[in-house]
Parts: structure tokens; C-alpha cells; sequence
């Protein structure tokens, strides 16, 4: 079956834009879950939605940074007035629901910001 | 607070060689999740495998096998006999008993050469 996948690939913004990424995760994934990871790090915990709800988004840097997942299914990832220091891969995982299970992850999004 | 540490930042060896990466772990809560990752040049993280903390049994997969051990809090990696195709980079993650979000390690970058 089809795994997690992202759009776009690889995002490069000028310092200041707005961009939006999206996730479409696993058909009947319940939990989804945003990432970023700097380059040679590991990942690091932005938010995550349970079904529409967003049940924690205590890993989100600034309030530039917003996540939606309005109808359960497809997330969008917003960061605005975007700088430097946004410049990292964001991936983002699904399960199958939030306890006890792995967490499947897309290929990521690679921004730059110049 | 949660913490995942894996002190190998690059391990090199030579094919057929077999080669353990480290990982020790911190948490208070008495129940949790760990977790191991590879993550190939192509970038994308493919799960390898759940541990659960109230399961100590050790497995293996193939050339694959996990040592788990709730005494040292250290959940290692072990790939017998490595092939060229096993170089990645693995993370090793943790998730507590709240929550769904995942504590990577800063990941080993593992060469194997031909």
C-alpha cells in the first residue's frame, strides 16, 4: 500500500516568505505526527494530531509556526515570515493510533531559506 | 525529563564484520517505548523495531538482533555480518507513557565498506 508522502520535495524561500508544507499520511492512520530534523541531528518533535484534534504542539519553535489537520486526513504545515534558522528537513509520520504503535515516516520536506 | 544517547557518531568497518551500535536511554516513567530507525542516504527513516519496557526478551531478525536491558537502560544494535547495503544512519528513539512523541538519539552514521 502507499506510505506517508510529501509535498514538496524541496521547498528554497527567500528570508521573510511564507511557505506550507503538506502530509498526506497512511490511509487509516488515526495519529500524525511533524518532525524537524537540522542536518546531522536527529529528528526533533514539532506537534501532533490525533485524528483533527491537535493534542500537543509543545515542540513548535515560535508562533510562526502553525499545523492543521482539519478534516483528519491530509496535515499542512505553515511557517511564516520564515528565517535562516527554519532551514531543515520536516517529516512527518503517521500510526495507526497513538498508543503502543510505530510511527511510518514520509520522505520529508528539505527547506532553505536564503 | 526523557533523553536518548547514542555516543557513536560514525562507526566505519569492513563487510562481514559485525558491529553494535550503543544506546542508553533516560526516563522516569515506568512505562515505555523504544525504538530503532535506519535512515539511508535517500533520507527516508524506515522502522526496524518496538521494544516495549516491560519486555526484556531480546530479538533478532535475520542478521539483526536487539539487546535490551532495563538495568543499564541500554537498548543496543547489533548486525551480523554487515553488508555494504546496511550503511545508514540509525537512530535510536524513545517514547514514554504520555504522549506519542518520540526522543531520537543524534543518530550513528554506519559505513560499511566493501
Amino acid at each position: 500500500g502507499a506510505g506517508v508522502s510529501q509535498s514538496p520535495r524541496y521547498k528554497v524561500a527567500k528570508r521573510g516568505q511564507d511557505v506550507a508544507l503538506r502530509c498526506d499520511p497512511i490511509s487509516g492512520h488515526v495519529s500524525l505526527f511533524w518532525y524537524q530534523q537540522a542536518l546531522g541531528q536527529g529528528p526533533e518533535f514539532l506537534t501532533y494530531f490525533q485524528n483533527e484534534a491537535q493534542l500537543d504542539k509543545s515542540g513548535l519553535p515560535s508562533d510562526r509556526f502553525f499545523a492543521e489537520r482539519p478534516e483528519g486526513s491530509v496535515s499542512t504545515l505553515k511557517i511564516q515570515r520564515t528565517q535562516q534558522e527554519d532551514s531543515a528537513v520536516y517529516l512527518c509520520a503517521s500510526s495507526l493510533r497513538l498508543a503502543y504503535n510505530e510511527q511510518f515516516f514520509g520522505p520529508g520536506t528539505r527547506l532553505t531559506v536564503l | 525529563a526523557q533523553k536518548v544517547t547514542q555516543a557513536q557518531t560514525e562507526i566505519s568497518v569492513v563487510e562481514k564484520e559485525d558491529v553494535t551500535l550503543d544506546c542508553v536511554y533516560e526516563t522516569r516513567d515506568t512505562t515505555y517505548y523504544l525504538f530503532w530507525y535506519k535512515q539511508p542516504p535517500s533520507g527516508e527513516l524506515v522502522f526496524l523495531i518496538r521494544r516495549n519496557s516491560f519486555d526484556e526478551q531480546n530479538e533478532i531478525s535475520g542478521r539483526y538482533s536487539w539487546n535490551f536491558q532495563k538495568s543499564t537502560s541500554s537498548f543496543n544494535f547489533t548486525i551480523t555480518a554487515s553488508q555494504v547495503v546496511d550503511s545508514a544512519v540509525y537512530f535510536c528513539a524513545l517514547r514514554g507513557n504520555q504522549g506519542g512523541k518520540l526522543i531520537f538519539g543524534q543518530g550513528t552514521e554506519l559505513s560499511v565498506k566493501p
